[in-house]
């Protein structure tokens, strides 16, 4: 199975949130983070954490970190159509990014 | 404006013939990568580079081969002897280890098998 899961569909209201939740495996230190994919497109990386953290807030985007649970999620405030995209969830280990563990993704639907 | 070009976005594989996917980075990264995308999977690594003239294999390497003979260049052969080999391939970048400034991709290459 994957290191790291996520649930794969979402499906919200424009100018509701949204929040992609995802669970990781590695209690090591670590970088987790947050892509997003466009169709027919690469990754774009939004934004990462480290495990000593519990939240980091960007503009729309805000990031919470549940280090017991090895529990992340991305709440994506006032979700627009242009959101709609697949999120990916990924961690590495502090002086290993040469091994980076993704999630499966989850399609986000923004609906009108 | 830096970033990762991968060529052609579409390609096209006869059975029983190799290709090669093309991947140039100008972002004077270290470290570079290939992953391959099913539809419903995560991304799965095929070989990484952290350095010119040396790579190291992945989690699903067979039947796959690449070389890393200038920093900026990482091509990908897909070799007769991957017998799946339809998917969405994508290339990406990372200054180096230790830091957490995540990896930068490419836009992708389809291959599909006819």
């Amino acid at each position: 199975g994957e290191d790291v899961e996520q649930s794969l569909f979402l499906s919200v209201r424009e100018g509701d949130s949204s929040v992609i939740n995802c669970t990781y495996t590695d209690s090591s230190s670590t970088y987790l983070y947050w892509y997003k994919q466009e169709p027919g497109a690469g990754l774009q990386l939004l934004t990462y954490i480290f495990s000593n953290m519990d939240m980091k807030q960007d503009q729309r985007l805000t990031v919470l970190l549940n280090k017991k649970d090895k529990h992340l999620s991305l709440r994506i405030a006032d979700t627009q159509t242009g959101d709609s995209a697949i999120y990916f969830c990924a961690e590495t280990l502090l002086y290993n990014n040469n091994d980076m563990r993704f999630g499966a993704g989850t399609r986000l639907t923004v609906k009108p | 404006d830096g970033g990762i070009t991968q060529s052609p976005k579409y390609l096209f594989r006869k059975e029983g013939q190799n290709v090669t996917l093309s991947c140039e980075q100008n972002l004077n990264h270290d470290a570079m990568y290939w992953y391959r995308q099913d539809p419903g999977q995560g991304l799965r690594l095929i070989y990484y580079s952290q350095i010119v003239n040396d790579f190291q294999k992945g989690d699903i390497a067979e039947g796959y081969s690449v070389s890393r003979e200038k920093k900026e260049s990482f091509p990908l052969t897909v070799t007769s002897a991957q017998k799946n080999p339809t998917a969405f391939y994508l290339c990406a970048s990372s200054p180096g280890t230790g830091v957490p400034y995540g990896y930068t991709f490419g836009s992708g290459t389809r291959l599909t098998v006819v």
